[in-house]
């Protein structure tokens, strides 16, 4: 079975600190997603990562970062955050081999910022 | 232009009627993956099917059955017997491959089914 952890589940942070959201993936999936996910807009894509060290801007980058420095690790940065990125996180993976296109999902990490 | 329009926001059915979830999509491209998804009170996205663009087979899954009409441009998506467990919001999503890394989600139908 494909596994996709995400390292909190739940996280309360405070305007202006810097945020570490960590994403592993144990079944040696190339590409891995960062979303954030809010009621009536649904899922947006932050950045995702083509392989190790590569990364591409999603739909809403501003305000965050990203680093892949292993394959089975995907890490979304928050340098400084702001109460607009309360939010639920979402990391999911995917194998391009053999035409795969399915992503897997981790269980999500719901950040409260105060 | 790609697109994924879910038109039923909420549905409330009573345990063990049959319910189904529409997906319309839109895209240019004649190779294409469509998905569902189901994410529970947890959080987490369970995946629950793919189909490409060229198998246009329905597919049953115990009490989930897939119906993917290609000259309608829709995959809908039914749950048989529906039971308090299925409650969730389901997402379909549309995966083309001019965009091989970006899925297109739909705004998801949140299935409450009431015992």
């Amino acid at each position: 079975d494909v596994k996709v952890t995400q390292s909190s589940r739940y996280l309360v942070k405070r305007t202006g600190e810097k945020v570490f959201l960590e994403c592993v993936q144990d079944m040696d999936h190339e590409n891995m997603f960062w979303y954030r996910q809010d009621p009536g807009l649904g899922l947006r894509l932050i950045y995702f990562s083509y392989d190790v060290k590569m990364k591409e801007k999603g739909d809403i980058p501003e305000g965050y970062s990203v680093s892949r420095e292993k394959k089975e690790r995907f890490s979304l940065i928050l340098e400084s955050a702001s109460t607009n990125q309360t939010s639920m996180y979402l990391c999911a993976s995917r194998s391009t081999k053999g035409g795969g296109e399915t992503q897997y999902f981790g269980p999500g990490t719901r950040l409260l910022v105060l | 232009a790609q697109k994924v329009t879910q038109a039923q926001t909420e549905i409330s059915v009573v345990e063990k009627e049959d319910v189904t979830l529409d997906c319309v999509y839109e895209t240019r491209d004649t190779t294409y993956y469509l998905f569902w998804y189901k994410q529970p009170p947890s959080g987490e996205l369970v995946f629950l099917i793919r189909r490409n663009s060229f198998d246009e087979q329905n597919e049953i899954s115990g009490r989930y059955s897939w119906n993917f009409q290609k000259s309608t441009s829709s995959f809908n998506f039914t749950i048989t017997a529906s039971q308090v467990v299925d409650s969730a919001v389901y997402f379909c999503a549309l995966s083309a491959t001019s965009g091989t890394y970006k899925y297109i989600f739909g705004t998801g139908t949140r299935l409450k089914v009431l015992a």
